[in-house]
């Protein structure tokens, strides 16, 4: 049982570009979580969804942010129009339901230069 | 107040010392409750899950008081393998979401 796989592991963008962050969560979870990581901070919380629905999506900045989780293929994480301070590590969790643990995928590291 | 609250420490203790964290949340309706652990760069690793009145795993044993709105982490006889950093982690309200403290930075010296 795979765990919970993002990619890109790192990915380059220029101001202004689009970036598209995946995440495919472990078999026989419906639940998907996203979070920020700047260097030397906490996980910071962006959006919950599960299959087809956005449930939680208060930490995600209103404009240039968006997120999905359709009925087939993995979560996306869309930025559009990335500046600088988007550079962070974007994390993915997935969890078989609400109220019980959830397991990481190893990141996706974006750079905006 | 914060949601979930952590001393950021660092906590520097030499190897076989046993230490504690607490961490305290906001939000009297979080069900579930969890530790993490993170290595640097690395994504955030279950540690414990806390139920109820808490629970033990090898070294470690996590405690959870509903009274007073905290629950703490236990690392008995440390190793240098120890050394990360360890997140407190509450199940959100009706969202549902997961909320991170901050974490608490340990360092176990040999």
């Amino acid at each position: 049982n795979a765990g919970v796989m993002q990619n890109p592991r790192h990915l380059v963008r220029r101001r202004g570009q689009e970036a598209r962050l995946r995440c495919s969560p472990m078999k026989g979870h419906s639940h998907v979580y996203w979070y920020r990581q700047l260097p030397e901070e906490g996980l910071k919380f962006m959006v919950y969804l599960q299959k087809e629905n956005i449930i939680d999506e208060s930490g995600m900045p209103k404009e240039r942010f968006s997120a999905e989780f359709p009925k087939e293929g993995p979560s996306i994480l869309r930025i559009q129009q990335v500046v600088r301070g988007d550079s962070a590590a974007y994390f993915c969790a997935s969890s078989p339901r609400q109220n019980t643990e959830a397991f990481f995928g190893q990141g996706t590291r974006l750079t905006v230069v | 107040r914060k949601e979930v609250e952590q001393d950021p420490g660092p906590f520097n203790v030499p190897e076989g010392a046993t230490v504690a964290f607490n961490c305290t949340y906001s939000n009297s309706a979080s069900q579930s409750f969890f530790w993490y652990r993170q290595d640097c760069r690395k994504e955030p690793k279950l540690l414990m899950s806390v139920y109820s009145s808490g629970n033990e795993d090898g070294r470690f044993t996590a405690q959870l008081n509903r009274a007073s709105q905290y629950i703490s982490l236990l690392i008995r006889d440390s190793k240098l393998s120890d050394s990360a950093t360890y997140l407190c982690v509450r199940y959100g309200g009706s969202q549902g979401n997961l909320i991170f403290g901050k974490g608490t930075k340990l360092s176990v010296k040999p």
